[in-house]
């Protein structure tokens, strides 16, 4: 157990619908990140959010937002959603800002999009 | 941006046998490389990683090499076991976000 929490596990959707997967990262982490993993596309580094900022983006779409609380768990809103959307979404968290992070990865949310 | 290009994509091998598995990297900037393990349906879990200011990193079976002029890393497991079966990644990070290669699905055939 990483100590990372995702929920929920499993989301089937319809296609133009809006979702929110939720993170706590571990105790005492800063960073949360956000990855989609589909099986043609690999592990793909989605946004970084460090105390309640985001840091970074990656490959996101517009359709897709995130937010970090102040209790350090984030969400990730994804909207419209298209059938290629289905994939397995992970969030990491990680403690140390710059430099090197190790980053440990929840559990995943598999999302289906019918 | 950063760029990871990992090979091969499937590997299969004999228990007790090495593996190997091979990474290239785009930024030279990139100063943070780890390893993580992912069986199916899982969580990826780090297995290993390395910083620019080292060469080679060992843990166990595991060994990890890093060649920066290059702009190259390698993963290697010797004396395979069957529980070593599952997909490695490997990743690249200059500011903690990870690029991540698109994976190589070991088999470790009893």
């Amino acid at each position: 157990d990483s100590g990372v929490t995702q929920t929920p596990k499993h989301l089937i959707t319809a296609t133009g619908q809006r979702v929110t997967l939720r993170c706590s990262p571990r105790s005492g982490d800063l960073s949360v990140y956000w990855y989609q993993q589909s099986l043609d596309q690999g592990l793909q580094f989605l946004i970084h959010y460090y105390n309640g900022e985001e840091r970074a983006k990656g490959n996101i779409l517009e359709r897709f937002s995130a937010q970090q609380f102040p209790d350090l768990h984030s969400e990730l809103n994804l909207s419209s959603l298209e059938l290629g959307d289905s994939a397995l979404y992970f969030c990491a968290s990680s403690g140390i800002a710059g430099g090197r992070e190790t980053q440990y990865f929840g559990p995943g949310t598999r999302l289906l999009v019918l | 941006g950063e760029n990871v290009e990992q090979h091969p994509s499937t590997l299969s091998v004999q228990e007790g046998d090495s593996a190997v598995i091979k990474c290239t990297y785009s930024d030279s900037a990139s100063n943070y490389f780890p390893w993580y393990k992912q069986e199916l349906g899982k969580r990826p879990q780090l297995i290993i990683d390395i910083r620019s200011n080292v060469g080679e990193k060992k843990d166990q079976r595991i060994a990890v090499t890093l060649n920066k002029t290059a702009k190259h890393f390698s993963l290697h497991i010797t004396e395979t076991q069957p529980e070593d079966s599952a997909v490695y990644f490997c990743a690249a990070s200059r500011r903690g976000n990870l690029i991540f290669g698109k994976g190589t699905k070991l088999s470790v055939k009893p």
